[in-house]
């Protein structure tokens, strides 16, 4: 079965440090570059991190660069997302994406159901 | 970062007519060395992850119903429900993915009037 499982979602202290993980399946995981996007409530989309389909290539939105980082681990099929120093702007349902191409950019043909990150104090 | 705005923020359509979403780029997405529009469409869903409709501006996901299409160029698009129905009550989206990052339109809430 072809999906993205997120996790690790919760509610944190601002200042603090979370890490979210996709597990994907039913696909060959390695052939694609995988992204994170995030929706605050009630609000639209906004992209957060990509890694092209080797990891060679990341990239981050100005919001959380230098905060964040994003990695893929090919034996487990998992796509992770280290948040650090965690603001309370960046609460929101954060998706895990699939590019359609093996390359950093790309819109995305498969997405997780996501997981709430909360900060707050 | 290439902007993206789409027009109107919502609207409200009967059921069976057609409803119209506008997305403006703030640079063209047409690549000239393979003459594609770097853009998609996605429908979002209450309480559900958003879902890819269409890319390279106007070809439909595999089992998008027909009555979705896409058109436009450069910097101009449009995404057409031509009967809508009751299940397409939803957010719509566009995305550039010309370059990164891969920004999206503020969105478009459409409802049954």
């Amino acid at each position: 079965q072809v999906q993205l499982v997120e996790s690790g979602g919760g509610v944190v202290q601002p200042g603090r440090s979370l890490r979210l993980s996709c597990a994907a399946s039913g696909f060959t995981f390695s052939s694609y570059g995988m992204h994170w996007v995030r929706q605050a409530p009630g609000k639209g989309l906004e992209w957060v991190a990509v890694a092209s389909h080797d990891g060679s290539d990341k990239y981050y939105a100005d919001s959380v660069k230098g905060r964040f980082t994003i990695s893929r681990d090919h034996s487990k099929n998992t796509l992770s997302l280290q948040m650090s120093s965690l603001r309370p702007e960046d609460t929101a349902v954060y998706y895990c994406a699939k590019g359609y191409s093996s390359s950093w950019l790309g819109y995305f043909d498969l997405w997780g159901r996501g997981t709430l990150v909360t900060v707050s104090s | 970062d290439i902007v993206m705005t789409q027009s109107p923020d919502s609207l409200a359509v009967s059921l069976g007519e057609r409803a119209t979403i506008n997305c403006k780029s703030s640079q063209s997405v047409l690549y000239n060395s393979d003459n594609k529009n770097y853009l998609s469409w996605y429908q979002q869903k209450p309480g559900q992850p958003p879902k890819l409709l269409l890319y390279w501006a106007s070809t439909r996901e595999s089992g998008v119903p027909d009555r979705f299409s896409g058109s436009g160029s450069g910097t101009d698009f449009t995404l057409t429900i031509s009967s809508l129905q009751a299940e397409d009550v939803a957010v719509y989206y566009c995305q550039q993915y010309y370059s990164t990052p891969g920004t999206f339109g503020q969105g478009t809430k459409v409802e049954i009037k």
